[in-house]
């Protein structure tokens, strides 16, 4: 009964170069969230996504990032071009259905360093 | 979402009751009250939910007075793994999917 599994833990991308961030949902989990947090700040809404669509996007950057959540495999968050300012760690959640009151499980997260 | 205030941070001793209280003035009538926990280099855990009196559960208990403008979290007889970042969230749980995350409060538990 794993938890959202997120990979890689760490990863560290040159400016200019893409990162490619991966959540697998739990189990019977078909709603996925993207949250990044800077250093000593809450986390941020990035987007919601359900399998094969994105259901809200309101959090993310409106250029370089890019997010999907295919019928099979895991959620992609896609990081082109990368910033220094994209340095951050990215959480993932996931729920049964839609609404906070059925319970998110997050990840354990990626820290994307960029250099 | 309606905006919660809590204290940056607090400082206990191991084996104390350790209360943290959030501020939201602005709660509105379907808004739930959720409370999470973030270690360092992890993702936030669910620690309790409620919308109103006193909730407990195994790890926790949250005090939701009859105005609902503030909530209580109590952890009770702390230990050295309970430092970590506690935060506060409120909104409707039904239509809300956004979790807003404030600053939170950083809890350190000394020996």
């Amino acid at each position: 009964n794993a938890g959202v599994m997120q990979n890689p833990r760490h990863l560290v991308r040159r400016r200019g170069q893409e990162a490619r961030l991966r959540c697998s949902p739990m189990k019977g989990h078909s709603h996925v969230y993207w949250y990044r947090q800077l250093p000593e700040e809450g986390l941020k809404f990035m987007v919601y996504l359900q399998k094969e669509n994105i259901i809200d996007e309101s959090g993310m950057p409106k250029e370089r990032f890019s997010a999907e959540f295919p019928k099979e495999g895991p959620s992609i968050l896609r990081i082109q071009q990368v910033v220094r300012g994209d340095s951050a760690a990215y959480f993932c959640a996931s729920s049964p259905a839609s609404g906070s009151n059925y319970g998110y499980t997050f990840g354990s997260g990626t820290r994307l360093t960029v250099v | 979402l309606a905006k919660t205030t809590q204290p940056i941070s607090m400082d206990s001793y191991e084996g104390q009751e350790v209360n943290i209280t959030c501020s939201h003035n602005n709660i509105a009538t379907n808004d739930y009250i959720t409370w999470y926990q973030q270690f360092p280099s992890q993702g936030p855990r669910f620690i309790i939910q409620g919308y109103k009196t006193k909730v407990t559960n195994e790890v926790a208990s949250l005090f939701i007075p009859a105005d609902r403008k503030s909530s209580t979290l109590s952890l009770p007889r702390v230990s050295l793994s309970d430092t970590a970042v506690y935060y506060c969230l409120v909104g409707d749980m039904d239509s809300s999917y956004k979790l807003i995350f404030g600053s939170g409060t950083r809890l350190l538990v000394r020996p």
